[in-house]
């Protein structure tokens, strides 16, 4: 059973750097037919994909348009994690934030526990 | 706004059957549907347009015609009220897009 557990701080000041981590457990971040997603939900964008990292021989990232400037995806294969960092955040990066394996055409298969980040002063 | 259009809100009684529209997919790209409760993480109900995961009920359906999509839900119950999304892979945008979601209401 895959399971993703999430972590990091839920408040973070304008201007500084978003910073999650998503632990995996029963697979592994450099799985040749998994990718590993961050995805983020608030009320006023709903679910909004942001990233993913993926292994196929190789490292790729592939970012959402909205953020492409300001994230990093890395994987972690000594601790078989991943994190996300989003720079120069605003109000508008609050949001519950989820990590999640994308397998194949299955889609979005497995998630994390969610974390809420609220950029405020 | 998404290239995914949802209607914002739908509502059904319990034992009703209620759908979802989603549009603007691509003919030849599958689309996908989550179900997502307030305080959980969303749960894939539907992959490739019309396949269900293991463990989710029969009473959720997807279907695909042309550059629409649309999820059903038969004998609807309260504890399906929720937001629905709908996603798809855009390959000109290298990313996946989601639907801005649809509320479902039990009345």
């Amino acid at each position: 059973q895959v399971q993703l557990q999430q972590s990091g701080p839920g408040l973070v000041k304008p201007s500084q750097t978003l910073s999650l981590t998503c632990a995996i457990s029963g697979d592994t971040v450099s799985s040749n037919s998994a990718a590993w997603n961050w995805i983020r939900q608030s009320p006023s964008r709903g679910l909004e994909w942001v990233g993913r990292t993926y292994y196929r021989s190789k490292w790729y990232n592939d970012y959402a348009v909205s953020v492409k400037s300001r994230i990093i995806i890395n994987p972690d294969t000594s601790k078989n994690q991943f994190s996300l960092k989003l720079s120069s955040v605003t109000p508008e990066d609050t949001a519950v934030y989820y990590c999640a394996r994308g397998t194949g055409d299955v889609g979005f298969d497995y998630w994390g526990q969610g974390t809420l980040v609220t950029v405020s002063s | 706004q998404s290239v995914l259009t949802q209607p914002p809100s739908a509502s059904g009684t319990p034992g009703q059957r209620v759908t979802i529209s989603c549009s603007g997919s691509s003919s030849n790209i599958a689309v996908y549907w989550y179900q997502h409760l307030p305080g959980t993480a969303p749960k894939l109900l539907i992959y490739r347009n019309n396949q269900r995961p293991s463990g989710v009920p029969d009473r959720f359906s997807g279907s695909k015609s042309g550059t629409s999509a649309s999820l059903a839900i038969s004998g609807l119950r309260s504890e399906d009220e929720a937001d629905y999304y709908c996603a798809t892979w855009y390959d000109s945008l290298s990313g996946w897009v989601f639907g801005g979601g649809t509320k479902l209401t039990v009345l």
